[in-house]
């Protein structure tokens, strides 16, 4: 049963244009979700987060979304670079940050010069 | 170091034998994790040390699988009568206060 679903498995995009990544989770009780990163042969690395009490947080390039009637997020990377092509990781927990992870299986983005 | 350390970085191994998997948090974080990452999948949860004690360990699949964290600072993912399915990344992560989770690279267990 997957609590946290990232349905495509890739994306491709152009340097300078805008990648949305998307996300949906089922369980109605996670109440932090965060973005991973993660280069082949390392392990995954923090990007951004979002409390369920918020609706957008802005970090430089990086925007989440939440939608939680929907039970949505997306991450927003404007404007795109070649060094943004990595594996990205959807997770969400309960009780914050430092709590168990539930991760998604990860999209693969491209970014074409 | 700066990071999460973890040791092997790769390790083979024979069905059937017993494996240690090492993981050195960052210094200071008291709070500590194993996940496991099978290829074309997320990292699964394994278990969670709050200092010495496992505070959360829901996510080991059977008692082949058991990790100790004895002094509250380096943790061990010790693997018995390894099986081919038990083959996958062993990411370690470490915590302090709510804060971010830092992972390591990982140690790629392979079992032939």
């Amino acid at each position: 049963d997957q609590q946290v679903k990232q349905n495509s498995p890739s994306l491709s995009v152009q340097e300078g244009r805008i990648s949305i990544l998307n996300c949906d989770y089922t369980n109605s009780m996670f109440d932090y979700f965060l973005w991973y990163k993660k280069y082949p042969a390392e392990g995954p690395t923090f990007l951004i987060s979002i409390s369920s009490i918020k609706d957008k947080n802005e970090d430089g390039r990086f925007t989440v979304f939440l939608n939680k009637s929907a039970k949505h997020l997306s991450l927003h990377i404007v404007p795109s670079q070649p060094g943004d092509s990595a594996v990205y990781f959807c997770a969400a927990s309960v009780g914050g940050a430092n709590s168990k992870l539930t991760f998604g299986k990860g999209i693969t983005l491209s970014v074409r010069p | 170091g700066a990071g999460v350390s973890q040791t092997p970085s790769n390790k083979v191994t024979e069905k059937g034998k017993y494996v240690e998997l090492r993981c050195d948090p960052i210094s200071g974080h008291t709070a500590l994790y194993w996940y496991r990452q099978s290829l074309g999948q997320g990292p699964e949860f394994l278990i969670y040390f709050q200092g010495t004690g496992a505070a959360d360990d829901s996510g080991l699949p059977n008692d082949r699988f058991f990790a100790v964290r004895p002094e509250g600072s380096v943790s061990t993912l010790k693997i018995q009568r390894t099986e081919r399915g038990d083959s996958a990344v062993y990411l370690c992560a470490s915590s302090q206060g709510g804060n971010t989770i830092y992972f390591g690279e990982g140690s790629w267990l392979t079992v032939v």
